[in-house]
């Protein structure tokens, strides 16, 4: 069974932190990394993707991938209150269909 | 770019009749389109997963005689919940893979379709 294991959260961050979300996923053959934000009622949207080993930054957002230990990371910095939402890790399997984490939820605190 | 969109966004229906929900990708070519459902407070669902010109693919569980999927076009799929119960009330969203993407794997969601059965 093909898994991506998130941290249900809630996750409580202040404001101005930086806010650390992980995921854990069981395919080793997985080569495709996302992250999703779902804000309350509203549709997943895309934030990042990570193919390689390291770090991928995008403004506030990092993503960090380590494939030995089948753990990819998101952080984000400076966390203002509009980056509470639901957060969704994605990971390929190997016919390139998504595994989806069951999220975690983010709380950023004024 | 990567654009999907979704029609209607809420509707509501009374018990027994059927509803359709199209999911068009409007500034791109999308091989493959998904259908999720996600009730209030849980995780996403994938019911099935519909390619171009060829049957949808259902998951476990996901009647689908009841959820009709047609992918008639590359930039068209349509969604079609037939003798809606109120069980069905759930918040509908299709995605879409935009096949000129390397590896093509990530998915563009459209805004979702709450659906209510009275």
């Amino acid at each position: 069974q093909k898994e991506v294991e998130q941290n249900s959260g809630p996750l409580s961050v202040p404001e101005g932190a930086i806010a650390s979300l992980n995921c854990t996923y069981s395919d080793r053959g997985s080569q495709s990394f996302f992250w999703y934000r779902q804000y309350s009622g509203k549709s997943p949207e895309l934030i990042m993707f990570i193919y390689s080993n390291g770090d991928k930054e995008d403004g506030r957002f990092t993503a960090q991938l380590n494939k030995a230990s089948q753990y990819v990371s998101l952080l984000i910095r400076d966390s203002q209150p509009s980056d509470s939402a639901t957060y969704l890790c994605a990971v390929n399997d190997s016919n390139y269909q998504l595994i989806w984490g069951a999220g975690t939820k983010l709380i950023i605190k004024p | 770019g990567a654009v999907v969109s979704q029609h209607p966004s809420r509707v509501i229906c009374k018990s027994g009749t059927s509803v359709k929900i199209e999911c068009r990708s409007l500034d791109f070519q999308a091989t493959t389109m998904f259908w999720y459902r996600q009730f209030p407070k849980q995780s996403l669902m994938l019911m099935a997963t519909s390619n171009e010109g060829s049957k949808a693919t259902y998951e476990q569980g996901v009647e689908k005689d009841k959820f009709l999927i047609n992918h008639a076009s590359l930039t068209l799929s349509t969604l079609t919940v037939t003798s809606a119960h109120p069980e069905d009330s759930s918040f509908y969203i299709c995605s879409a893979r935009d096949m000129l993407h390397y590896l093509g794997v990530e998915q563009y969601f459209g805004p979702g379709t709450r659906l209510t059965v009275t």
